[in-house]
């Protein structure tokens, strides 16, 4: 079946600095990319759609400056956040989206933690 | 616009009953619709789907779901629940290559 990966699981970082995590379609080439972000107990809220080869879409309400999301190739997107600050502490979710698919394959999941 | 709703924030059932998670959809169009399940700290994982055809769907881990348009509902139903069935469920509208999720639903089984 479909695998994406998120990479890292985890990270703890201080205030200030920049974080990035990967997300890669392990077995299949996706077209288009998904970053949402998740609170405690929450739903998911989609942040960005991300093509390859092209600039993000930003949701209405999400920094493109702070959220950077690059879709290098078929097979990786990243989202970096910049400046990270306690209030970036969530739960980001990647997924993956095959060429003509309508259904969507979730990575792990990445634990943000901003001290 | 397109919306999904998700009544009941959480479901307690015991195990063995029947479960039930309710989900109702609002979209122009055929709607897409998916069932995602999340265990803690981890990502999603699918249920099942429906995009076409029979209304009553079977998916992972005995769980279905019937399509109701008249009635604009996708409710997941399990016949026997299990305490391992005790997570956070999604309902989710695929439109526009973008899926748009409900506020899921707690669901408890105890033993």
């Amino acid at each position: 079946g479909a695998v994406v990966s998120q990479h890292p699981s985890w990270v703890i970082c201080k205030s200030g600095t920049s974080v990035k995590i990967e997300c890669r379609s392990l077995d299949f080439q996706a077209t288009t990319m998904f970053w949402y972000r998740q609170f405690p107990k929450q739903s998911l809220m989609l942040m960005a759609t991300s093509n390859e080869g092209s600039k993000a879409t930003y949701e209405q309400g999400v920094e493109k400056d702070k959220f950077l999301i690059n879709h290098a190739s078929l097979t990786l997107s990243t989202l970096t956040v910049t400046s990270a600050h306690p209030e970036d502490s969530s739960f980001y979710i990647c997924s993956a989206l095959p060429y003509m698919n309508n259904e969507q394959f979730f990575g792990p999941g990445t634990r943000l933690t901003v001290l | 616009a397109q919306s999904v709703a998700q009544p009941e924030d959480q479901v307690n059932v015991a195990e063995g009953n029947p479960l039930t998670v309710k989900c109702t959809y609002s979209v122009s169009g055929n709607p897409y619709l998916f069932w995602y399940v999340q265990y803690p700290n981890r990502g999603l994982q699918f249920l099942l789907k429906y995009i076409t055809g029979d209304n009553l769907v079977k998916g992972s881990y005995g769980f279905e779901a019937e399509f109701n348009k008249s009635q604009t509902s996708f409710h997941l139903k399990k016949p026997s629940a299990l305490v391992s069935d005790s997570a956070l469920y999604f309902c989710a509208l695929f439109n526009d290559y973008k899926l748009s999720f409900g506020a899921g639903t707690t669901v408890t089984v105890r033993a």
